[in-house]
């Protein structure tokens, strides 16, 4: 079956640079999903979108930008890069927004972002 | 507010040993969804189980169980007979119902390692 895809898998960028991930979800999912897990932590939520909308906002950085394109994949675009960025960037899709077991939400392999 | 903990940092056993992961959670949710992930040192977010909150039978899946006790908001994990490969990191995580509130609460996660 086919997964949620993440490009690339691995970033190494420097200070102050830019740095644009991408997420392809499951055919036929809407939903998209960003988390970020730093260094020895638990993920945590950025931003989703549905339908092309956001519909959810986490502890997203002003410097951080998410957008879902009309074939629904999204792109988490990163500007002013800091070493604090470093970070696991999980994208995970779901068929639909309403909570429910067939809403689930299934996590691609991640891009490590490394910051120098 | 919605909150996981699973106070157990780190546990150590022998392989073969049985072994229980903690958590507990707060939710003002009638309705929520609770998991648990694995996340071996690849990286990758392998989910576990999702239980939700009218369902409190007990589930075992292989060596593999889960103890799910409303009265005391807990959700722990029990793994049987636990082998080399079980070292990972544990999250457990918490998910409302409905609206735009499907991001996934996770724990800080308890780093299980499981000595030969």
């Amino acid at each position: 079956a086919a997964g949620v895809i993440q490009s690339p898998r691995h970033l190494i960028k420097e200070k102050r640079e830019t740095a644009t991930l991408k997420c392809y979800p499951i055919p036929r999912h809407d939903t998209v999903y960003w988390y970020q897990q730093g260094p020895g932590q638990d993920p945590q939520f950025l931003i989703s979108f549905y339908e092309k909308m956001q519909s959810d906002k986490g502890s997203i950085p002003d410097r951080f930008s998410a957008q879902q394109f009309s074939d629904y994949h999204s792109e988490l675009n990163m500007s002013s890069l800091e070493l604090g960025d470093s970070a696991l960037y999980f994208c995970a899709s779901s068929q639909g927004l309403a909570g429910g077991v067939t809403n689930e939400q299934f996590f691609g392999p991640g891009t490590r972002l490394t910051v120098l | 507010a919605q909150k996981v903990t699973q106070a157990q940092t780190e546990i150590s056993v022998v392989e073969k040993e049985d072994v229980t992961l903690d958590c507990v959670y707060e939710t003002r949710d009638t309705t929520y969804y609770l998991f648990w992930y694995k996340q071996p040192p690849s990286g990758e977010l392998v989910f576990l189980i999702r239980r939700n909150s009218f369902d409190e039978q007990n589930e075992i899946s292989g060596r593999y169980s889960w103890n799910f006790q409303k009265s005391t908001s807990s959700f722990n994990f029990t793994i049987t007979a636990s082998q080399v490969v079980d070292s990972a990191v544990y999250f457990c995580a918490l998910r409302g119902y409905g609206g735009a509130t499907n991001k996934l609460i996770f724990g800080t996660g308890t780093l299980l390692a499981v000595q030969p």
